[in-house]
């Protein structure tokens, strides 16, 4: 069946460090969008990749697209301590149907 | 313009009660989704509703029940209440089903 797998589950790093997360499905997603929840929130809609290969940037994060349109990933340069939250990746497949990753937790450690 | 609103923002019901929760989407959206969230689940998405109908369904048992009325707004009821439903209920609007999701604040229900 669809489903998205997201990894890691948690990343802990002191602030300053970069964090990345992965979104990986199976079968080819039409696109893929990327959410933010901030702890005691709900989920904020961070960015739409519709083409295969895609980079975009929004000041330290970059999104990318695999050349396949299965895989994605969210980079953060340099973290600091707004970034913290959960990551969602969830990708919209040909049936319309969203599938969500489990999300991954960022944490940045005193 | 408004963004979604979810009613009430907290509950409390007792197992075997019934609950209807209710989301008005930003206007002029037409796509409407439901997501349960717990701790340890992430996010689970229940339904989709565009136009009245519904679009997609996970897995969720017959209990979960939703409807969306013509004026775009949407309803879910969960009957016979376990203490497993416990979570934060999430509604999301989108234009239509292949946009972004605008997600409201949360129905948060406890079952004692």
């Amino acid at each position: 069946g669809q489903q998205v797998m997201q990894i890691p589950q948690y990343q802990h790093v002191q602030e300053g460090e970069d964090f990345t997360t992965y979104c990986n499905s199976s079968t080819t997603l039409s696109n893929i969008q990327w959410y933010k929840q901030r702890p005691g929130g709900h989920p904020v809609f961070l960015i739409q990749l519709v083409k295969s290969g895609e980079v975009k940037k929004q000041k330290r994060l970059t999104f990318q697209f695999g050349e396949a349109k299965k895989n994605s990933s969210l980079h953060i340069t340099a973290t600091q301590t707004t970034d913290v939250g959960t990551y969602f990746c969830a990708g919209r497949y040909s049936n319309y149907q969203l599938i969500w990753g489990a999300g991954t937790k960022l944490i940045i450690k005193p | 313009k408004a963004g979604v609103t979810q009613t009430p923002r907290y509950l409390i019901k007792t197992r075997g009660q019934q609950v209807t929760l209710s989301c008005s989407p930003i206007s002029g959206h037409r796509s409407v989704s439901w997501y349960q969230q717990t701790p340890g689940q992430g996010l689970q998405f229940l339904f989709e509703y565009f136009s009245e109908t519904q679009r997609n369904k996970g897995n969720f048992p017959g209990r979960f029940s939703g409807r969306q009325f013509s004026n775009s707004r949407s309803e879910m009821n969960v009957s016979t209440l376990e203490l497993g439903d416990s979570a934060l209920y999430l509604c999301a609007s989108s234009l239509t089903s292949v946009y972004e999701q605008y997600f409201g604040p949360g129905t948060r229900l406890t079952v004692t």
